[in-house]
């Protein structure tokens, strides 16, 4: 089976841009995760979605918001980027919504200019 | 709160002897327990888990973990470390009943030649 992939895997914005990152999950995972990486803050759950509703939501601005389609796949978008926003963003799938394990995607890295 | 401590930043170790990488979690009632492992510019790996059971967890590429409840430990461990070893380690927890996967501030693992 195909991993999880997500595109782009680089990109470079100005603060103030809005930025859509998507993420395809493992075939027959409907769960959906994202977690933003950073050198000082490390891995920090966004939100979880699962059949198309965020199940789950981390501390994190609403500038970060999320859907996720009929066909599992899933799209994270932040507005009004700053830059603190720079970050490497990892999306997880796993079958079902509080499965065991979640397998991570390459993540999309992202700088904030 | 579901919270987990990395208390090494950086572990070295001389290749072909064995390896521990600690771990210490806080959650209430029984965890899952995950470890990842995380090369550069890629995504995160799964390498083990504990969900109940045998204390004594075996995963991928001889690498096992012992969770002590008592202790609340999960270290990471492998009797004989391999250069290729060397990567940032991510010890996780999840609170049964919940969604949310809480990492650690993660370990960096270098085998010596």
């Amino acid at each position: 089976k195909a991993g999880v992939t997500q595109t782009p895997r680089y990109l470079i914005k100005t603060r103030g841009q809005q930025v859509t990152l998507s993420c395809s999950p493992i075939s027959g995972h409907r769960s959906v995760s994202w977690y933003q990486q950073t050198p000082g803050q490390g891995l920090q759950f966004l939100f979880e979605y699962f059949s198309e509703t965020q199940r789950n939501k981390g501390n994190f601005p609403g500038r970060f918001s999320g859907r996720q389609f009929s066909n599992s796949r899933s799209e994270m978008n932040v507005s009004t980027l700053e830059l603190g926003d720079s970050a490497l963003y990892l999306c997880a799938s796993s079958l079902m919504s509080g499965s065991e394990t979640q397998y991570f995607g390459p993540g999309t890295r992202l700088l904030v200019l | 709160a579901q919270s987990v401590a990395q208390p090494e930043d950086q572990v070295n170790v001389a290749e072909g002897n064995p390896l521990t990488v600690k771990c210490t979690y806080s959650v209430s009632g029984n965890p899952y327990l995950f470890w990842y492992v995380q090369y550069p510019n890629r995504g995160l790996q799964f390498l083990l888990k504990y969900i109940t059971g045998d204390n004594l967890v075996k995963g991928s590429y001889g690498f096992e973990a012992e969770f002590n409840k008592s202790q609340t430990s999960f270290h990471l461990k492998k009797p004989s470390a391999l250069v290729s070893d060397s990567a940032l380690y991510f010890c996780a927890v999840r609170e049964r009943g919940t969604r949310q996967l809480t990492f650690g501030s993660g370990t960096q693992l270098t085998v010596l030649p």
